[in-house]
């Protein structure tokens, strides 16, 4: 299946200070990307969707000022977590699509705001 | 509103079938995803269903009926590493993935 490279893997970092976690498709142009945070033992949820060259559209109760997403090319968007608090602490994942074919993840992103 | 529902966990032996079930309203529908998910990992796809019948993937099938809103992903000749949670996730008419909390699968020896 077609790749999708996710970094860092794990990220520690203190309140207060930011975050940007990339994911890059490598093997095909991804029109759309999505952003889900996941905690333990839950669902995966969406909190945005973005294509290529569009803001991104967030699902309703995700902070867009918080939570800034980037989509500028066809093979890379960021997320990046604005000062970052505890209970930002999440399993990160980003996954990829070429027009409406199947989605595929990235590896995830443990993030812990110490 | 949308609705997926798949049995929280399942138990089965190392050898053996399972079958796991999954029924889905969503809001328009363009195909059903299977996804695997170890724990602490990301999902990795397993299947992709858009028409009525049965896909068969080596070990792994998949089954779907349009007009039941039903779906189910069959697992043959189990594995030890084969435990992990099974996601069943339905499109919408606008392309978005609807997740469920998925099945906890785990294999005994």
């Amino acid at each position: 299946g077609a790749v999708v490279s996710q970094h860092p893997s794990r990220v520690i970092c203190k309140s207060g200070t930011s975050v940007k976690i990339e994911c890059r498709s490598l093997d095909f142009q991804a029109t759309t990307m999505f952003w889900y945070r996941q905690f333990p033992k839950q669902s995966l949820m969406l909190m945005a969707t973005s294509n290529e060259g569009s803001k991104a559209t967030y699902e309703q109760g995700v902070e867009k000022d918080k939570f800034l997403i980037n989509h500028a090319s066809l093979t890379l968007s960021t997320l990046t977590v604005t000062s970052a608090h505890p209970e930002d602490s999440s399993f990160y994942i980003c996954s990829a699509r070429e027009r409406d074919h199947e989605a595929f993840f990235g590896q995830g992103t443990r993030l812990t705001v110490v | 509103g949308q609705n997926i529902d798949q049995p929280t966990e399942m138990t089965a032996t190392e050898g053996a079938i399972v079958q796991i079930n999954c029924t889905y309203q969503t809001s328009g529908f363009n195909g059903l995803f299977w996804y695997q998910q170890h724990a602490g990992e990301a999902p990795t796809f397993l299947s992709y269903n858009v028409l009525d019948g049965l896909e068969e993937k080596g070990r792994f099938s998949s089954f779907l009926s349009r007009s039941k809103g039903y779906s189910y992903l069959l697992l043959k000749e189990l594995q030890m590493k084969d435990s992990a949670s099974y996601l069943c996730a339905p499109m919408d008419s606008n392309y978005q993935l609807i997740w469920g909390a998925g099945t906890k699968l785990i294999i005994k020896p």
